[in-house]
Protein backbone atom coordinates (compact mmCIF):
# COMPACT_ATOMS: atom_id res chain seq x y z
CA UNK A 1 0.00 0.00 0.00
CA UNK A 2 1.19 3.74 -0.71
CA UNK A 3 1.65 6.21 2.28
CA UNK A 4 3.01 9.80 2.51
CA UNK A 5 4.48 10.52 6.16
CA UNK A 6 4.95 14.05 7.23
CA UNK A 7 6.59 13.67 10.56
CA UNK A 8 6.22 17.30 11.89
CA UNK A 9 2.97 18.17 12.80
CA UNK A 10 4.14 21.51 13.48
CA UNK A 11 6.92 23.69 12.37
CA UNK A 12 7.93 27.05 14.29
CA UNK A 13 10.21 29.39 12.80
CA UNK A 14 10.90 32.90 13.21
CA UNK A 15 10.31 35.34 10.20
CA UNK A 16 13.08 35.61 7.52
CA UNK A 17 14.32 32.50 8.66
CA UNK A 18 14.81 29.38 6.76
CA UNK A 19 12.45 26.03 6.41
CA UNK A 20 12.14 23.12 5.88
CA UNK A 21 8.88 21.02 5.59
CA UNK A 22 10.06 16.65 5.12
CA UNK A 23 7.51 14.25 3.62
CA UNK A 24 8.27 10.45 3.07
CA UNK A 25 6.61 8.30 1.16
CA UNK A 26 6.29 4.56 0.56
CA UNK A 27 5.16 2.97 -2.65
CA UNK A 28 5.75 -0.13 -4.95
CA UNK A 29 5.19 1.65 -7.76
CA UNK A 30 6.92 4.74 -9.45
CA UNK A 31 5.14 8.25 -8.29
CA UNK A 32 4.52 11.65 -8.97
CA UNK A 33 4.91 14.46 -6.36
CA UNK A 34 3.10 17.47 -5.05
CA UNK A 35 3.25 20.15 -2.24
CA UNK A 36 -0.29 22.16 -1.37
CA UNK A 37 -0.72 24.66 1.09
CA UNK A 38 -3.76 25.59 3.00
CA UNK A 39 -4.61 29.08 4.27
CA UNK A 40 -7.18 29.18 7.26
CA UNK A 41 -10.35 27.92 6.74
CA UNK A 42 -9.97 27.79 3.01
CA UNK A 43 -9.41 25.23 0.23
CA UNK A 44 -5.87 23.65 -0.76
CA UNK A 45 -3.62 25.54 -3.29
CA UNK A 46 -0.68 23.79 -5.67
CA UNK A 47 2.61 24.87 -4.69
CA UNK A 48 5.08 22.91 -6.69
CA UNK A 49 4.64 19.36 -8.58
CA UNK A 50 7.67 16.94 -9.51
CA UNK A 51 6.40 15.20 -12.78
CA UNK A 52 9.89 14.46 -14.01
CA UNK A 53 13.43 16.05 -15.07
CA UNK A 54 15.36 17.92 -12.96
CA UNK A 55 14.56 16.50 -9.08
CA UNK A 56 15.16 20.53 -7.93
CA UNK A 57 11.63 21.53 -8.32
CA UNK A 58 10.19 25.55 -7.92
CA UNK A 59 7.76 26.74 -7.27
CA UNK A 60 4.85 29.78 -5.75
CA UNK A 61 6.20 32.05 -3.18
CA UNK A 62 9.47 31.34 -3.77
CA UNK A 63 9.22 27.43 -2.16
CA UNK A 64 10.99 24.76 -4.16
CA UNK A 65 11.50 20.89 -2.91
CA UNK A 66 13.69 18.32 -4.30
CA UNK A 67 13.07 14.73 -5.31
CA UNK A 68 15.24 11.88 -3.73
CA UNK A 69 14.17 8.74 -5.10
CA UNK A 70 16.76 6.87 -2.94
CA UNK A 71 15.42 8.13 0.14
CA UNK A 72 11.73 8.27 -1.12
CA UNK A 73 11.58 12.08 0.05
CA UNK A 74 10.37 15.15 -0.69
CA UNK A 75 11.23 17.94 1.21
CA UNK A 76 9.85 21.60 0.92
CA UNK A 77 12.31 24.24 1.84
CA UNK A 78 11.91 28.39 1.76
CA UNK A 79 15.21 30.22 2.46
CA UNK A 80 13.36 33.38 4.12
CA UNK A 81 9.98 32.61 5.70
CA UNK A 82 7.02 35.31 5.69
CA UNK A 83 4.40 35.75 8.49
CA UNK A 84 2.46 35.74 5.40
CA UNK A 85 2.95 31.74 5.06
CA UNK A 86 1.73 30.61 8.05
CA UNK A 87 -0.74 27.78 6.72
CA UNK A 88 -1.07 24.40 6.90
CA UNK A 89 0.87 22.21 4.24
CA UNK A 90 0.21 18.58 2.35
CA UNK A 91 2.53 16.63 0.91
CA UNK A 92 0.63 14.26 -1.79
CA UNK A 93 1.57 11.52 -4.34
CA UNK A 94 -0.17 9.82 -6.92
CA UNK A 95 0.82 6.37 -8.75
CA UNK A 96 2.42 6.53 -12.39
CA UNK A 97 -0.05 3.82 -13.21
CA UNK A 98 -3.92 3.75 -14.13
CA UNK A 99 -4.70 4.83 -11.45
CA UNK A 100 -5.90 8.49 -10.92
CA UNK A 101 -5.60 8.82 -6.91
CA UNK A 102 -4.08 11.09 -4.83
CA UNK A 103 -2.51 10.37 -1.99
CA UNK A 104 -1.92 12.83 0.80
CA UNK A 105 -0.21 13.44 3.77
CA UNK A 106 -1.48 14.15 7.32
CA UNK A 107 0.15 17.95 6.84
CA UNK A 108 2.63 20.28 8.57
CA UNK A 109 1.88 23.43 10.47
CA UNK A 110 3.76 26.36 9.45
CA UNK A 111 3.83 28.48 12.08
CA UNK A 112 6.08 31.96 11.62
CA UNK A 113 6.56 34.07 14.06
CA UNK A 114 7.61 38.04 14.10
CA UNK B 1 -12.48 34.47 -12.63
CA UNK B 2 -12.66 30.70 -13.52
CA UNK B 3 -12.96 28.83 -9.90
CA UNK B 4 -14.67 26.36 -8.13
CA UNK B 5 -17.76 27.45 -5.66
CA UNK B 6 -18.63 25.76 -2.88
CA UNK B 7 -22.31 26.59 -1.00
CA UNK B 8 -23.05 26.99 2.07
CA UNK B 9 -20.00 27.88 4.14
CA UNK B 10 -20.70 26.32 7.12
CA UNK B 11 -23.69 24.28 7.51
CA UNK B 12 -25.11 22.69 10.89
CA UNK B 13 -27.18 19.45 10.98
CA UNK B 14 -29.37 17.71 13.38
CA UNK B 15 -28.99 14.03 13.71
CA UNK B 16 -31.02 12.18 11.04
CA UNK B 17 -31.00 14.79 8.61
CA UNK B 18 -29.66 14.30 4.96
CA UNK B 19 -27.95 17.30 3.90
CA UNK B 20 -26.37 18.52 0.16
CA UNK B 21 -23.42 20.10 -0.65
CA UNK B 22 -23.13 22.43 -3.11
CA UNK B 23 -19.55 22.12 -5.80
CA UNK B 24 -20.14 24.05 -8.92
CA UNK B 25 -17.07 24.45 -11.51
CA UNK B 26 -16.85 26.82 -14.49
CA UNK B 27 -13.36 25.63 -15.29
CA UNK B 28 -14.76 23.34 -17.83
CA UNK B 29 -12.94 20.43 -16.34
CA UNK B 30 -13.89 17.15 -16.83
CA UNK B 31 -13.02 15.45 -13.34
CA UNK B 32 -14.80 16.44 -10.04
CA UNK B 33 -13.78 15.21 -6.39
CA UNK B 34 -15.42 15.26 -2.90
CA UNK B 35 -12.59 14.95 -0.10
CA UNK B 36 -12.97 14.75 3.75
CA UNK B 37 -11.07 16.35 6.08
CA UNK B 38 -10.65 15.93 9.95
CA UNK B 39 -8.39 17.79 12.26
CA UNK B 40 -4.41 16.35 12.01
CA UNK B 41 -5.27 14.19 9.21
CA UNK B 42 -4.70 14.31 5.66
CA UNK B 43 -7.60 14.71 2.61
CA UNK B 44 -9.31 11.43 2.59
CA UNK B 45 -11.41 11.09 -1.32
CA UNK B 46 -15.02 10.30 -0.83
CA UNK B 47 -16.89 10.27 -4.48
CA UNK B 48 -15.43 11.17 -7.50
CA UNK B 49 -16.41 11.74 -11.19
CA UNK B 50 -14.74 11.71 -14.54
CA UNK B 51 -17.37 12.60 -16.48
CA UNK B 52 -20.53 13.43 -16.58
CA UNK B 53 -23.53 10.72 -15.48
CA UNK B 54 -20.44 8.64 -14.27
CA UNK B 55 -19.21 8.61 -10.51
CA UNK B 56 -17.03 6.52 -8.40
CA UNK B 57 -16.35 5.73 -4.64
CA UNK B 58 -13.86 6.78 -3.23
CA UNK B 59 -12.03 5.43 0.57
CA UNK B 60 -15.26 6.81 2.57
CA UNK B 61 -18.33 6.54 0.59
CA UNK B 62 -20.23 4.88 3.38
CA UNK B 63 -23.03 7.27 3.92
CA UNK B 64 -22.36 9.97 1.38
CA UNK B 65 -24.32 9.92 -2.17
CA UNK B 66 -23.38 11.94 -5.47
CA UNK B 67 -24.96 13.33 -8.63
CA UNK B 68 -23.23 14.20 -12.00
CA UNK B 69 -25.86 15.53 -13.82
CA UNK B 70 -24.21 18.39 -15.41
CA UNK B 71 -20.22 19.11 -16.14
CA UNK B 72 -20.25 22.33 -13.84
CA UNK B 73 -21.84 20.96 -10.81
CA UNK B 74 -21.09 17.74 -8.51
CA UNK B 75 -23.30 17.71 -5.12
CA UNK B 76 -22.79 15.86 -2.30
CA UNK B 77 -25.43 14.37 -0.24
CA UNK B 78 -24.67 13.69 3.49
CA UNK B 79 -26.91 10.86 4.48
CA UNK B 80 -28.42 9.86 8.11
CA UNK B 81 -26.07 7.31 7.77
CA UNK B 82 -22.60 8.92 7.90
CA UNK B 83 -22.10 8.29 11.58
CA UNK B 84 -19.84 10.82 12.37
CA UNK B 85 -20.17 13.38 9.96
CA UNK B 86 -18.86 16.67 11.14
CA UNK B 87 -16.02 17.85 9.06
CA UNK B 88 -14.49 20.00 6.34
CA UNK B 89 -15.97 18.88 2.70
CA UNK B 90 -13.86 20.25 0.10
CA UNK B 91 -14.47 19.70 -3.56
CA UNK B 92 -12.23 19.78 -6.52
CA UNK B 93 -11.99 19.86 -10.21
CA UNK B 94 -8.74 18.48 -12.36
CA UNK B 95 -8.93 18.76 -16.79
CA UNK B 96 -9.10 14.63 -17.03
CA UNK B 97 -8.95 12.44 -14.18
CA UNK B 98 -4.73 11.70 -14.84
CA UNK B 99 -2.46 10.88 -12.27
CA UNK B 100 -0.12 13.96 -13.69
CA UNK B 101 -3.09 16.54 -13.80
CA UNK B 102 -3.39 19.01 -10.92
CA UNK B 103 -6.49 19.52 -8.73
CA UNK B 104 -7.79 22.75 -8.30
CA UNK B 105 -9.94 23.22 -4.92
CA UNK B 106 -12.71 24.69 -4.11
CA UNK B 107 -12.87 27.03 -0.06
CA UNK B 108 -14.79 24.18 1.14
CA UNK B 109 -17.88 23.90 3.42
CA UNK B 110 -17.55 23.01 7.63
CA UNK B 111 -20.22 20.73 8.41
CA UNK B 112 -21.52 20.65 11.77
CA UNK B 113 -23.67 18.23 13.28
CA UNK B 114 -25.62 19.30 16.66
Amino acid sequence: AQSVTQLDSQVPVFEEAPVELRCNYSSSVSVYLFWYVQYPNQGLQLLLKYLSGSTLVKGINGFEAEFNKSQTSFHLRKPSVHISDTAEYFCAVSLMDSSYKLIFGSGTRLLVRP
Amino acid sequence: DGGITQSPKYLFRKEGQNVTLSCEQNLNHDAMYWYRQDPGQGLRLIYYSQIVNDFQKGDIAEGYSVSREKKESFPLTVTSAQKNPTAFYLCASSIYITSTDTQYFGPGTRLTVL
